[in-house]
């Protein structure tokens, strides 16, 4: 069966430290992606990423395919950080193209 | 505002009621997604449209039913429900493959089955 584990499961922060989420899969993937809840239930999309780094702000994702990991940086982290981090991936060609599969995510506390 | 909304936000209903949820994207995406979120569980995926036809039916029980009758409108029909479908219910759009495109999300609906 094709899982996604994320860890730390809990994750609570001072304001300014640099965070880290982690990302793992099993087997080969088209592309990985970061998303975010806030309380209330809103979904945002952060990354789309199939290989390499991106960064948008003080977020950064990279992706190790060999290693199948990816992970989750947060810069001088902020109380509005506070939320549910989600990693998502599709397997492509191993399954359907619009499926993806979710880990269970990572809920951040970013204390002032 | 990302241009996916959802209505009604909260439902309470009976085990022999009939609902319908609605979702309308305003994106021009010719892709929309139905999600579950269970407490305590991972996001599962419900039904894909692709161009208004169904293109991904992700072992949903019957009485789960959608409906999409164009590309900008979802529809989740239900009926005789059972208490452990109470979930957040969230719609989602993307342009084309959403496995590789980014998913636009609706606030999500918060269904309690009594």
């Amino acid at each position: 069966k094709n899982e996604v584990e994320q860890s730390p499961q809990n994750l609570t922060a001072q304001e300014g430290e640099f965070i880290t989420i982690n990302c793992s899969y099993s087997v080969g993937i088209s592309a990985l992606h970061w998303l975010q809840q806030h309380p209330g239930g809103g979904i945002v999309s952060l990354f789309m990423l199939s290989s390499g780094k991106k960064k948008h702000g003080r977020l950064i994702a990279t992706i190790n395919i060999q290693e199948k990991h990816s992970s989750l940086h947060i810069t001088a982290s902020h109380p509005r950080d506070s939320a549910v981090y989600i990693c998502a991936v599709n397997y492509g060609s191993g399954g359907s193209n619009y499926k993806l599969t979710f880990g269970k995510g990572t809920l951040l506390t970013v204390n002032p | 505002e990302t241009g996916v909304t959802q209505t009604p936000r909260h439902l309470v209903m009976g085990m022999t009621n009939k609902k319908s949820l609605k979702c309308e994207q305003h994106l021009g995406h010719n892709a929309m997604y139905w999600y579950k979120q269970s407490a305590k569980k991972p996001l599962e995926l419900m039904f894909v449209y692709s161009l208004e036809e169904r293109v991904e039916n992700n072992s949903v029980p019957s009485r789960f039913s959608p409906e999409c009758p164009n590309s900008s409108h979802l529809f989740l029909h239900l009926h005789t429900l059972q208490p452990e479908d109470s979930a957040l219910y969230l719609c989602a759009s993307s342009q084309g493959n959403g496995g590789e495109e980014t998913q636009y999300f609706g606030p999500g609906t918060r269904l309690l089955v009594l």
